[in-house]
Order: structure tokens, then C-alpha cells, then sequence
């Protein structure tokens, strides 16, 4: 049991590039979560979606678009990277109010 | 709103208790947490607690709640140098919010 898995692990991008972050999880949790770590903001909300079909907008949406085609998967994509976009992003799922989980980070370097 | 505020930095000696505080906005929180994030490392949840409790007791680690002043904090009792790390407190209403991290160092 993987219980949640981010890819690549790492990157640098181009400025101007598109890059899409994988987020997976196996444990079949209704609700997934794209955040953002950065130095002294803490964890900054994305997007979110609450169950396959559905997503929403978190505290800092703008130049990140999601999808939710299945339960497993949620791509996070950057449609044209900005180095504003340097950060590190974190994918997290959750069941019901208590089981949540936090994938290893995706380190993202934007030159 | 939705606001979760801490204290950037916490700095104790190891054996010594450390406690770590949060304020939180939205009345409507049904659970607060706190997560440990260890370097390179993603979050890990540590403990939680209802919006109903005033307090949880967890082996080493002691949750306090103040529903009235909107006020979390977490003491680790006996802080080894394996405790050193950041810590999110977190509410979640519809979703999950948090705190900006307390970044917690024990020195010998």
C-alpha cells in the first residue's frame, strides 16, 4: 500500500513552461487537497475537491487549474509557470474529518 | 474568515516542556489538529481534537482547547531533540486551514 504518492519528486522549470505535479493515493479518500509550503506563509490552500467530479478554489488559485476525473488521481497544472510559482506543493487526501494524509512534497524550482 | 495564526519559532532546552499556541477565526471549526513536518519530510498528523473537548491527553503530548478565546495549544512534555521540527495547528470547516508553522528547536 503506497497510501499517497507525488511525482516528480523534484523539478526546474522554465519560466513560461506548463508543468503538471501527479498526485495518487490508494486509500479511495473522497476528498484530495493541493497545497503550497512556503517560508514563513505556512501551507497555503490551492485548489480541493471533495469527492470525483468536483473541484474548488482554495486561498491562492490563481495560474493552478485542477482536475478530479477519478477518486485516485489529482493533477496539479501550471498552465505558465511564473517564478512566483517556486514552492514547495504538497498533495494531501482525507476520508472524513479525522484521516488525512500528506504526500512527500513536490520541490519546484521555476528559473 | 478563515485565519490560523502561531508563533513563528520556539526554542527550549531538551526534558524541558514546550508549548506551542494557535489562534484560529472561524467559530465553526468541528476539529483542530496539529501536524509535525520534520525536515524534507511531508506533514505528519499528530494529534487532533473535537471543538467539543477542552482537552486531550496523548502519552507525552497535551492538546488544550478554549472555545472562547479561540485559542489550541500543544505541550510536549519531557522535549527530546526528536521533537525538533515545524508544527501546523489546522481547523477544518468545509475544508482544511493552517497555520503558518512554529518552528520548534531543542538544544541540549
Amino acid at each position: 500500500i503506497a497510501g499517497i504518492t507525488q511525482a516528480p519528486t523534484s523539478q526546474i522549470l522554465a519560466a513560461g513552461r506548463r508543468m503538471t505535479l501527479r498526485c495518487t493515493q490508494d486509500m479511495r479518500h473522497n476528498a484530495m487537497y493541493w497545497y503550497r509550503q512556503d517560508l514563513g506563509l505556512g501551507l497555503r490552500l490551492i485548489h480541493y475537491s471533495n469527492t470525483a467530479g468536483t473541484t474548488g478554489k482554495g486561498e491562492v488559485p490563481d495560474g493552478y487549474s485542477v482536475s478530479r476525473a477519478n477518486t485516485d488521481d489529482f493533477p496539479l497544472t501550471l498552465a505558465s509557470a511564473v517564478p512566483s510559482q517556486t514552492s514547495v506543493y504538497f498533495c494531501a487526501s482525507t476520508r472524513g474529518l479525522i484521516e488525512q494524509y500528506f504526500g512527500p512534497g513536490t520541490r519546484l524550482t521555476v528559473t | 474568515g478563515e485565519d490560523v495564526e502561531q508563533s513563528l519559532f520556539l526554542s527550549v532546552r531538551e526534558g524541558d516542556s514546550s508549548v506551542i499556541n494557535c489562534t484560529y477565526t472561524d467559530s465553526s471549526s468541528t476539529y483542530l489538529y496539529w501536524y509535525k513536518q520534520e525536515p524534507g519530510a511531508g506533514l505528519q498528523l499528530l494529534t487532533y481534537i473535537f471543538s467539543n473537548m477542552d482537552m486531550k491527553q496523548d502519552q507525552r503530548l497535551t492538546v488544550l482547547l478554549n472555545k472562547k478565546d479561540k485559542h489550541l495549544s500543544l505541550r510536549i512534555a519531557d522535549t527530546q531533540t526528536g521533537d525538533s521540527a515545524i508544527y501546523f495547528c489546522a481547523e477544518v470547516t468545509d475544508k482544511l486551514i493552517f497555520g503558518t508553522g512554529t518552528r520548534l528547536q531543542v538544544f541540549p
